[in-house]
């Protein structure tokens, strides 16, 4: 019944290493999106594909790489992890159309020690 | 640089108490929700509203979009403690591809 789901929800991590966030919709919606939400609870969005196609694109490290294996699916992958990419990481999906309403996961909260 | 400035960042209250949040932008923009967000969760949609002047109710809690388009409030009547959550206005701007920028959030604490 889940609308759109992440894992992990929790990530611990050393510096240097690379890993993945799965992120998975079953809403029907074409736009799929990653948001970074930091200490101070601010949401800024990093990615977004609508039909597996890269769409937004915010100025984001190129150690960050979303890959989009179908429109239900998006995954993030981190490479060479910093301290500074601790943070929470949320996938959201919209319809589209004018408002662009968006349903997000629950978050993975990502440390990196 | 389209911010949208969102006020206050932070609020405790008393339950049975009312409040209001702004959010704020200087260019127009094509639609506003309101997200609530709970510790440990994902943000929740609570409205969007489109047209200028607009008002939309839910409850207790009254939304609001300026005339303009450039400005919306939230204005919750006898705050209950289940209130209690991050507030975040999200704007959109659809002619330039669904740009989409969040405030910086309110923390709104309602104590019994």
């Amino acid at each position: 019944d889940t609308a759109v789901s992440q894992t992990p929800k929790y990530l611990v991590t050393q510096m240097g290493n690379d890993k993945s966030i799965k992120c998975e919709q079953n809403l029907g919606h074409d736009t799929m999106y990653w948001y970074k939400q930091d200490s101070k609870k601010f949401l800024k969005i990093m990615f977004s594909y609508n039909n597996k196609e890269l769409i937004i694109n915010e100025t984001v490290p190129n150690r960050f790489s979303p890959k989009s294996p179908d429109k239900a699916h998006l995954n993030l992958h981190i490479n060479s992890l910093e301290l500074g990419d601790s943070a929470v990481y949320f996938c959201a999906s919209s319809h589209g159309g004018i408002t662009y309403e968006q349903y997000f996961g629950p978050g993975t909260r990502l440390t990196v020690t | 640089t389209q911010l949208l400035e969102q006020s206050p960042q932070f609020l405790s209250i008393q339950e049975g108490e009312n409040l209001t949040v702004y959010c704020n932008s200087s260019s127009v923009f094509s639609s506003l929700q309101w997200y609530r967000q709970e510790p440990g969760e994902g943000p929740v949609l609570l409205v969007t509203v489109v047209t200028g002047g607009e008002v939309k109710k839910l409850k207790r809690l009254t939304f609001q979009f300026g005339d303009a388009r450039k400005d919306s409030s939230l204005h919750i009547t006898a705050a209950q403690t289940g209130d209690t959550g991050l507030y975040l206005c999200m704007k959109a701007y659809y002619n330039q591809g669904g740009k989409l920028i969040f405030g910086q959030g309110t923390e709104l604490s309602v104590k019994p």
